[in-house]
């Protein structure tokens, strides 16, 4: 099983959509959790860290579920601007050290 | 501005031969990272530096080699020993140290194989 796993995709939805990704990770002792944006070709940014309580900027939310182990990205009101693939990346207990998910594509059409 | 730099953005290595890839970070973090990525897949670890002179594998170390003479830089290696050396590598920095603390990226080389 791999460490982080993420839905490939493709998402192709319309402009104006809401959109979700869902993310499971394994590591139970896990203590960190962000949302990256890669778009083609391009350096991966961050989009947004995680926080257990859940968080939001703008139409983008995040939440995590401990308990099973998973995290999610909401996007309201999409644009075509947010096509991109989205990587779930989570920290490990110990150091630095992350953990890339594989990444979900996301294309939005007008 | 501060930032990550990696150089060059593209290059390409003949059979038998070692290329070194350039990272420089004016951010003072302490750690920097070299990741691989594969085409449509997610980034892997290469190896590591948590504070300047000290470096650790990570998990797909083998045909590469790094150094951490200054905080600033950490240049990586690709070996001849390295098969499939055709990718996009990425470096990255970050804060050491516990919390909350997220990966900032360079824009990457892409290396391909002559």
């Amino acid at each position: 099983r791999k460490e982080v796993e993420q839905d490939p995709g493709p998402f192709n939805v319309p402009e104006g959509a809401t959109v979700a990704f869902n993310c499971t990770y394994s590591n139970s002792a896990s203590q960190s959790f962000f949302w990256y944006r890669q778009d083609c070709r391009k350096e991966p940014k961050l989009l947004m860290s995680v926080y257990s309580s859940g968080n939001e900027d703008g139409r983008f939310t995040a939440q995590l579920n401990r308990a099973s182990q998973y995290i999610s990205l909401l996007i309201r009101d999409s644009k075509l601007s947010d096509s991109a693939t989205y990587l779930c990346v989570v920290k490990g207990n110990a150091g630095n050290m992350l953990t890339f998910g594989g990444g979900t594509r996301l294309m939005v059409k007008p | 501005d501060g930032g990550i730099t990696q150089s060059p953005k593209y290059l390409f290595r003949k059979e038998g031969q070692n290329v070194t890839l350039s990272c420089e970070q004016n951010l003072n973090h302490d750690a920097m990272y070299w990741y691989r990525q594969d085409p449509g897949q997610g980034l892997r670890l290469i190896y590591y530096s948590q504070i300047v002179n000290d470096f650790q594998k990570g998990d797909i170390a083998e045909g590469y080699s790094v150094s951490r003479e200054k905080k600033e830089s950490f240049p990586l290696t690709v070996t001849s020993a390295q098969k499939n050396p055709t990718a996009f590598y990425l470096c990255a920095s970050s804060i050491e140290g516990a919390g909350n603390q997220p990966q900032h990226f360079g824009d990457g080389t892409r290396l391909s194989i002559l």
